[in-house]
């Protein structure tokens, strides 16, 4: 069974600075996708960013960027030039579609603070 | 992207009642998720619907609790049944775009039984 560990249950950062929030997950698929997802106060969860394990480029969007490790099972997500809007929680997630079991398995989250 | 929104966005109910939620995509998807998400705990598969076949239910879970309904290729309905506060939870409905790889999360309801 796939599992997906989040060392860091709190987190926080002051604003324009970069935090990097961990992840690292267990699986024996060698094809898969990873993801981070946001969830604000709001509640509602937000793709952030995704990163497929075929492709060995490190995905971007924006301000978000990962550093995937496939070899060490490494997802850890990067947020630069963090703002007020970013506090949150996040969640790391893993699907392995040819698996078998199409479902998004989670992280427990990373409480994340953007401080001013 | 996907337009995802649910009915309704929360609820207050009785113990041993019934809450029937609703899940409408803004595109035809093939396989709807519903997820639980206990307060301050991470999100946890409840089934798997697919159109024209029985909902798939993960472990823990079971259908006279959690019937499920996917008449088509844009809707859902979350049935919780029998309502206790231990059914407490913000449930939500996600779609999965095989095409892009992505999965999206509706806005999801918060359903408080006392």
């Amino acid at each position: 069974a796939q599992t997906v560990t989040q060392s860091q249950p709190e987190m926080s950062v002051q604003e324009a600075e970069t935090v990097t929030l961990s992840c690292t997950y267990d699986t024996s698929e060698n094809n898969y996708y990873l993801f981070w997802y946001k969830q604000p106060p709001s509640r509602q969860m937000i793709l952030v960013i995704r990163q497929e394990a075929y492709k060995q480029q490190n995905a971007t969007e924006n301000r978000f960027s990962v550093n995937f490790q496939k070899a060490a099972k490494s997802f850890s997500l990067k947020i630069s030039d963090s703002q007020l809007g970013d506090t949150a929680m996040y969640f790391c997630a893993f699907k392995a579609p040819q698996g078998g079991s199409e479902k998004l398995v989670f992280g427990k989250g990373t409480k994340l603070t953007v401080n001013p | 992207s996907a337009v995802i929104s649910q009915k309704p966005s929360r609820d207050i109910c009785q113990r041993g009642t019934s809450l029937t939620i609703q899940c409408q995509v803004d595109s035809q998807v093939t396989m709807m998720f519903w997820y639980r998400q206990q307060p301050g705990q991470s999100l946890t598969l409840i089934a798997t619907a697919n159109q024209g076949s029985e909902a798939t239910y993960e472990s823990g879970f079971v259908i006279d609790k959690f019937p499920i309904s996917r008449p088509n290729l844009t809707f859902s309905t979350l049935t919780v049944s029998n309502m206790s506060p231990e059914d407490s939870s913000i449930y939500l409905c996600s779609v999965w775009r095989g095409r892009t790889g992505e999965q999206y999360f509706g806005p999801g309801t918060r359903l408080t039984v006392t």
